[in-house]
Formats: C-alpha cells, sequence, structure tokens
C-alpha cells in the first residue's frame, strides 16, 4: 500500500499570502496524484489532477507541482474561501486508492 | 449539471445491515467507474470500494472485504453499497464518487449519508 504523508498538519496564513503545502508518497507515484479541498460539511472538491493540472473551475491561483514520490499544492494569494482541509491522493498503484491524512489551512 | 445523490444512511446496530444508494445524472454514468469513500467524525478520507463501468470488476478495502458488496445498475443511473455485518469503526459519512476510469482521478463527488453504528 501506497502511504501518503501530508505536511504540515496545520499551516496559519493571512489572507492575500501564499501557502505551499506538501504531500509525499512512500513510493513512486508518477504523476498521478490529485488535491482535494474540503470545507467543513462539504463534500471533496477535485482541484488538481494529473499533480499539475487544474480541474474545471478552478481559479488560476491553484497550481501543482511535482512527480515520483514529492508533490506541492500552492495557492499564490490565498482568499477567505481558501480556507479549507487539503487532501492528496495517489491513483497509480492501486487498490487501494490512498489519501494523505489532509492538512488544515487556517487563517492566521 | 453533475449531481451525485446519496441515500440510504441511518443508525444502526452492531451486526446490522443497510443498504446506500448513489443516484447520478448529468454525465455518462455507464462510461465511469465508481467510488466509495468514506469519513469518520474528525478523521480524513478512506476508500471503501470501486465498481468498473461494466460492473464486473469490483474492488474492496481489507476492512470491508467480505461484509460490504457494491453493485451498479447502470440502466437506473445507479451505485448502491449493501453493508452487513455493521461495526462501530464503519460510523462514518459515505461518499459516492466518479472516475473516469480505474487510473484517474475521483471528479464527481455527491454530498454524503451519514451511517451511525451504536447500540
Amino acid at each position: 500500500e501506497v502511504v501518503m504523508t501530508q505536511s504540515p498538519a496545520t499551516l496559519s496564513v493571512s489572507p492575500g499570502e501564499r501557502a505551499t503545502l506538501s504531500c509525499r508518497a512512500s513510493q513512486s507515484v508518477h504523476s498521478n496524484l490529485a488535491w482535494y479541498q474540503q470545507k467543513p460539511g462539504q463534500a471533496p472538491r477535485l482541484l488538481i489532477y494529473g499533480a499539475s493540472t487544474r480541474a474545471t473551475d478552478i481559479p488560476a491561483r491553484f497550481s501543482g507541482f511535482g512527480s515520483g514520490t514529492d508533490f506541492t499544492l500552492t495557492i499564490s494569494s490565498l482568499q477567505s474561501e481558501d480556507f479549507a482541509v487539503y487532501y492528496c491522493q495517489q491513483y497509480d498503484i492501486w487498490p487501494p486508492y490512498t489519501f494523505g491524512q489532509g492538512t488544515k489551512l487556517e487563517i492566521k | 449539471e453533475v449531481q451525485l445523490v446519496e441515500s440510504g444512511g441511518g443508525l444502526v446496530k452492531p451486526g446490522g445491515s443497510l443498504r446506500l444508494s448513489c443516484v447520478a445524472s448529468g454525465f455518462t454514468f455507464n462510461t465511469y467507474t465508481m467510488t466509495w469513500v468514506r469519513q469518520a467524525p474528525g478523521k480524513g478520507l478512506e476508500w471503501v470500494s470501486s465498481i468498473r463501468s461494466s460492473g464486473f470488476y469490483i474492488f474492496y478495502a481489507d476492512s470491508v472485504r467480505g461484509r460490504f458488496t457494491t453493485s451498479r445498475d447502470n440502466a437506473k443511473n445507479a451505485l448502491y453499497l449493501q453493508m452487513h455485518s455493521l461495526r462501530a469503526e464503519d460510523t462514518a459519512v459515505y461518499y459516492c464518487a466518479g472516475q473516469k476510469s480505474d487510473y484517474d482521478e475521483m471528479t464527481f463527488w455527491g454530498q454524503g449519508t451519514v451511517v451511525t453504528v451504536s447500540s
């Protein structure tokens, strides 16, 4: 099973600043990596797939980078609606599909 | 507009059974791999099961294999999760999600249905 490890667990950032979230896979998942955003009481929403491709209607301030085992999600200028929990997920080696434990992005 | 609407959740005693449904609209359901993902209270996301578009290939997490059965009815655009021998640790919000194929991301998500296993 591929273990996905996200860091940090919680990230405190001020609105308008940049946030960088990390995700590491225990073995190479190539570029088969997605990022999801989840707000309280809501379902996850796909942000990024293929490690770097934005999903439909996702603003350009969201960008993904990486391949193999190390990945980042960057939000260039945080808006109030961006404060949420973010999960990475690999779909290269499965079953099982595996998710990271999540990074909570909170307002500083 | 894509919609996935889950139903069937509720309160059940340990050892009991429950059947979840997910009805899809707004995309070509019979070409998509469909997946169940759950989230225990205050916890992260856990993959439960996936079923390929044809319905012939089904995959389960070790934690549910032998107790849960996934099926689909492409004529009704519906996905099902039959759960037996439920345990307290199965308590979670259950989401259905759609993928273009097994080797793709989970593009579409339903709003979730809550399953509580408690005496």
